[in-house]
This record gives structure tokens, C-alpha cells and sequence, in this order.
């Protein structure tokens, strides 16, 4: 069975500094993974997403996220962390081949000091 | 493009009474939708998987008969919670995806969300 483990329920970091949050995943087949933001009383919304191709893969709003394969992660980065980075990060994985359901992790909570 | 719209965005209903929750694909057509229900400072949990003309598949767990689903036309899905507790009380996402077959690099887009709150 698949599953998502991001290991710190919160990360803080100053405004202007680099920010990651960590994911790590389980899956039979090939992972497509995924990275979501949720701010408050409001839906996900997609960051971006690693399906196949290059490991390091750029999304919304200067997010990064790299796939490694041997250790079985998929963390997610920014260079220059934003107050309005703030937010609740979710980490979701699907099986690649015949997967329907996205699974995901607990969540972290990203505070950015300014 | 792909946008889904769910509504209500809150509901506040008595105890005892019925919920409806809609989940629209507006610019695609959504053979395949998800029902999700997240606790407080928790992570999403599915608890449905609803196709397009026939009966929603149900995750371990979760009472098919409390929580109805009609996915009637492949741009609306519906969540009925009956019934309602105040145990109920949580917010509840729904997700659309685009594009068919399995395995296929198809796409996901989530609805804003719905608070119920059961009183």
C-alpha cells in the first residue's frame, strides 16, 4: 500500500532564508508525487508535481522539489522563504501505473518570520 | 482552465437533519471524482472514490449510508451527509480528476472546501 510521511508537523524560518520541508514516500510502482498549499478554511492548491523526467522539478509561486529515488523522498524547497509562504504543506503520492487514489501526508505548517 | 467549484463554502445544520455538498467540474468534464474529509489540524483523508454512473467506492471505514454520493453527470458529484452529528462536524474537499485511462499523466483539481458544522 502506499503511504506519505512528512516528518515535522512545523517548520519555522526567517523571511529571506531557504525553506524545506520534507516528505518521504512508500509506493509498489512509480510514484507520481505531488506537493499541495492550503491556507486557512480554504482548499489545496496544486504546487507542483513529479511524474517522470528531470529529478528536480520547479513549481508555483519559486517552490522547488526533488525527486530522489534512492532514498525515497520527494522534499520540497524555496531559496528565499515569504511571510506569505506561511501556510499548511501537504505531500500526496499516486501509483503510476492503474493509480487512482492520491494518498496524503499529514502536513506541515510552514511559519515564515519576518 | 480546470476549475471546480464546491458549495456550500460553510453550512451549519441542527442535528438529525440532512447535508447536501456539491462539487462542479466548470470547464471539464470529470469522469472520476474524490471525497475527502479533514479533522483539524490533519491531514485529508479519502473517503470516496465516485465514477461517473455508478456507485461511488467507499474507503474502509466510512458508512456508505451516512455519506451518499451521486456522481449523476460527469460535471456534478454530490455528498449527502445524513443524519448529521455533531461528529460530522468537518471540512470536506472534493477533487476532480481530468482525463481518462490509468496511469495517465492526468490531472487533479480540488474544490475550495466545505465546514460543516453540526450543532
Amino acid at each position: 500500500a502506499q503511504s506519505v510521511a512528512q516528518p515535522e508537523d512545523q517548520v519555522n524560518v526567517a523571511e529571506g532564508n531557504p525553506l524545506t520541508v520534507k516528505c518521504t514516500y512508500s509506493v509498489s510502482g512509480n510514484p507520481y508525487l505531488f506537493w499541495y498549499v492550503q491556507y486557512p478554511n480554504r482548499g489545496l492548491q496544486f504546487l507542483l508535481k513529479y511524474i517522470t523526467g528531470d529529478n528536480l522539478v520547479k513549481g508555483s509561486y519559486g517552490f522547488e522539489a526533488e525527486f530522489n529515488k534512492s532514498q525515497t523522498s520527494f522534499h520540497l524547497k524555496k531559496p528565499s522563504a515569504l511571510v506569505s509562504d506561511s501556510a499548511l504543506y501537504f505531500c500526496a503520492v499516486r501509483e503510476g501505473t492503474g493509480g487512482f487514489k492520491t494518498i496524503f501526508g499529514a502536513g506541515t505548517r510552514l511559519f515564515v518570520k519576518a | 482552465g480546470a476549475v471546480v467549484s464546491q458549495h456550500p463554502s460553510r453550512v451549519i445544520c441542527k442535528s438529525g437533519t440532512s447535508v447536501k455538498i456539491e462539487c462542479r467540474s466548470l470547464d471539464f468534464q470529470a469522469t472520476t471524482m474524490f471525497w475527502y474529509r479533514q479533522f483539524p489540524k490533519q491531514s485529508l483523508m479519502l473517503m470516496a472514490t465516485s465514477n461517473e454512473g455508478s456507485k461511488a467506492t467507499y474507503e474502509q471505514g466510512v458508512e456508505k449510508d451516512k455519506f451518499l454520493i451521486n456522481h449523476a453527470s460527469l460535471t456534478l458529484s454530490t455528498l449527502t451527509v445524513t443524519s448529521a452529528h455533531p461528529e460530522d462536524s468537518s471540512f470536506y474537499i472534493c477533487s476532480a480528476r481530468r482525463g481518462t485511462g490509468s496511469g495517465a499523466n492526468y490531472g487533479y483539481t480540488f474544490g475550495s472546501g466545505t465546514r460543516l458544522t453540526v450543532v
